[in-house]
């Protein structure tokens, strides 16, 4: 079945060092999304991909999809303590949403 | 402001107790998905519906789980009997359309069995 590997699975940084998190899936994808969840809350959509090599921004946020739509990452610069969170993606095959393990950011002030 | 709602938020039970939990999907979603959080596993699929016909429920286990929509705006899961590795966060999250679009979760229900 589809898997979706996520990596690191933790990330510690310093505030205004940059982030990356990486989503590799064992199938080609429709889409792939990624998701934030604060500690305590739920996951909360971000940004979907669904072109080959499509790469959308969100102010310090970079999302980038794959040209073969199996792989994708997630970059933030700059960081800052409002992005401590874990990070999802989820690859999406024909409604079939996966979910990968997650990196957990956090950032020393 | 349209959300899924999930009930209870938190549940304590004794091992060996069914164990029912609900999830209104923002209406007009025709995606349902079921999903269980822990440290261990991070998120699982354990079944999702279109149309409220099951899609998939590979990832539930068959001898105790059991999802079902019995109408549109009503989907639980239910655990019978639960054990103690069935405690985690269970999250039911609703979309709409066939290709997969944002996924909006509801705030969970936390399970502790005892």
């Amino acid at each position: 079945g589809q898997q979706v590997m996520q990596i690191p699975q933790y990330q510690h940084v310093q505030e205004g060092e940059d982030f990356t998190t990486y989503c590799n899936s064992s199938t080609t994808l429709s889409n792939i999304q990624w998701y934030k969840q604060r500690p305590g809350g739920h996951p909360v959509f971000l940004i979907q991909l669904v072109k080959s090599g499509e790469v959308k921004k969100q102010k310090r946020l970079t999302f980038q999809f794959g040209e073969a739509k199996k792989n994708s990452s997630l970059h933030i610069t700059a960081t800052q303590t409002t992005d401590v969170g874990t990070y999802f993606c989820a690859g999406n095959l024909l409604g079939d949403m996966r979910f990968g393990a997650g990196t957990r950011l956090t950032v020393k002030p | 402001d349209a959300r899924v709602t999930q009930t209870p938020r938190h549940k304590v039970t004794e091992m060996g107790q069914e164990v029912t939990m609900r999830c209104q999907p923002i209406l007009g979603h025709n995606t349902v998905f079921w999903y269980r959080q822990t440290m261990m596993q991070g998120l699982e699929l354990l079944a999702y519906f279109r149309n409220r016909a099951p899609l998939d429920d590979s990832g539930m286990p068959k001898d105790r789980f059991s999802a079902e929509m019995p109408d549109a705006t009503l989907a639980t899961l239910k655990i019978q009997p639960s054990e103690p590795r069935d405690s985690a966060v269970y999250f039911c999250a609703s979309g709409e359309g066939q290709m997969g679009t944002e996924a909006f979760f509801g705030q969970g229900t936390r399970l502790t069995v005892v």
